[in-house]
């Protein structure tokens, strides 16, 4: 596609509760990120898949958290038995190379807010 | 580790000025990226400019320029003639060269406001 999209734009779960968010990054872009922004705080790292593979898993926070990208291509990230301080929200992006900045830049999809109460 | 810090929460800029917003970085790589972004209201993240840990030259991109002093380990990012559309958080981010992770780490960012 032309951006990154992810679903749902807003989800609204109970404390307990699992939950899916997805991205579906731009075509042909192999390396995929995961962050977690809270309100007024910088975007969070939690996973980078390179192709299939979690190429760095060092930023989620618990076995609670897990993600996947079967295909290369679109990406799940799963929470399981939410808790309010999941709340947050959820920024998937994916790099590729820019030729005017000569750099692998992120381009961002608008996120998924996700409320636990 | 790395670590991104911008020391300023919030500032405010008059409408046609420049603005400049800090950024200092820690890390024991010899290369690395810098990029700073912008997040308006609407949420979205915009990339901005970008600078190489080996380029010599401050990297300028329209009215954005990255204000890089190496030896300080700062790349703060200057905003001329600022409109009101500026108004946005702005956040710094590193990234590592290859030596095993193409990770991103993000400063707290700044809050600008432009007035009118």
């Amino acid at each position: 596609g032309a951006g990154v999209s992810q679903t749902p734009s807003n989800k609204v779960t109970e404390k307990g509760k699992y939950v899916e968010l997805r991205c579906d990054p731009i075509s042909g872009h192999t390396a995929l990120y995961w962050y977690r922004q809270s309100l007024g705080q910088g975007p969070e790292f939690l996973i980078y898949f390179q192709g299939t593979g979690a190429a760095d898993d060092s930023g989620l926070p618990n076995d609670r958290f897990f993600a996947v990208r079967p295909e290369g291509s679109v990406s799940t990230l799963k929470i399981q038995r939410t808790e309010r301080g999941d709340s947050a929200m959820y920024l998937c992006a994916s790099s590729s190379y820019r030729e005017t900045s000569g750099a692998n830049v992120l381009t961002f999809g608008a996120g998924s807010r996700l409320t636990v109460l | 580790a790395q670590k991104i810090t911008q020391t300023q929460p919030g500032m405010f800029v008059q409408e046609k000025e420049a603005v400049t917003l800090d950024c200092t970085y820690d890390t024991s790589d010899q290369s690395y990226g810098l990029f700073w972004y912008k997040q308006p209201s609407s949420g979205e993240m915009i990339f901005l400019i970008y600078q190489g840990s080996y380029d010599e030259q401050n990297a300028t991109e329209g009215r954005y320029s990255l204000n890089f002093q190496k030896a300080r380990k700062s790349a703060n990012l200057v905003i001329s003639a600022s409109q009101l559309g500026d108004s946005a958080m702005y956040f710094c981010a590193m990234r590592e060269a290859p030596s095993g992770t193409y990770k991103y780490i993000f400063g707290t960012g700044t809050r600008l406001k432009v007035l009118a």
